[in-house]
């Protein structure tokens, strides 16, 4: 059964950093792309970032570019969300998410972790 | 980027009734379309990809239809447990992939 579960959010402050883990289990994890998706408390949901399972390309949405790096560690079974310059609309639930296609991008979510709460605050 | 419009934002209906939600996009995304349903305090989950191919395991009462601009899901009868709310998300186009904005069905 594929399992994904993030971990490392919290409370941050504005301008601040913060780095999400999503640990995989339950199915070859260097066979798949990954991706982070966002819910802000009360919206709807906003993908983040793509990671294919080879490490590139790597894509963003443009309200993270340049503040946001997503990685993986294969031999972890890992993949992350460095988050810095942190702005109090980055406040939201996290999700990773693998790509239903594994090595194709498919662009397509068919599994999510449970998510994790980031909120920035002074 | 692509935008994905859904509507109605809300709708409330019976056990048993029969649910169309709508979604259309900004340009022509052919097949390249998803939908996912949520629960609260829930991860998505996906219910439909490619327009209209079911995910494993999901019921056969949920389906999809739609190309182009143009999409539809349909709840042939609606089970307590569907109850939730329903994104439309594009996948023809990255970065960015997008979501619309939700539809929530609620108990008439």
């Amino acid at each position: 059964e594929v399992h994904l579960v993030e971990s490392g959010g919290g409370l941050a402050q504005p301008g601040g950093s913060l780095t999400l883990s999503c640990a995989a289990s339950g199915f070859t994890f260097s066979d798949y792309g990954m991706n982070w998706v966002r819910q802000a408390p009360g919206r709807g949901l906003e993908w983040v970032s793509f990671i294919p399972s080879g490490g590139r390309p790597i894509y963003y949405a443009d309200s993270v570019k340049g503040r946001f790096t997503i990685s993986r560690d294969n031999a972890k079974n890992s993949v992350y969300l460095q988050m810095n310059s942190l702005r109090t609309e980055d406040t939201a639930v996290y999700y990773c998410a693998r790509d239903l296609l594994g090595r194709y991008n498919s662009g397509s979510f068919d599994n999510w972790g449970q998510g994790i709460l980031v909120t920035v605050s002074s | 980027d692509i935008q994905m419009t859904q509507s109605p934002s809300s709708l409330s209906a019976s056990v048993g009734d029969r649910v169309t939600i709508t979604c259309r996009a900004s340009q022509t995304i052919y097949n390249y379309l998803n939908w996912y349903q949520q629960k609260p305090g829930k991860a998505p989950t996906l219910l439909i990809y490619s327009a209209s191919t079911l995910q494993g395991g999901v019921p056969s009462r949920f389906s999809g239809s739609g190309s182009g601009t143009d999409f539809t899901l349909t709840i042939s009868s609606l089970q307590p447990e569907d109850f939730a709310t329903y994104y439309c998300q594009q996948s023809y186009i990255t970065p960015p992939l997008t979501f619309g904005g939700g539809t929530k069905v609620e108990i008439k």
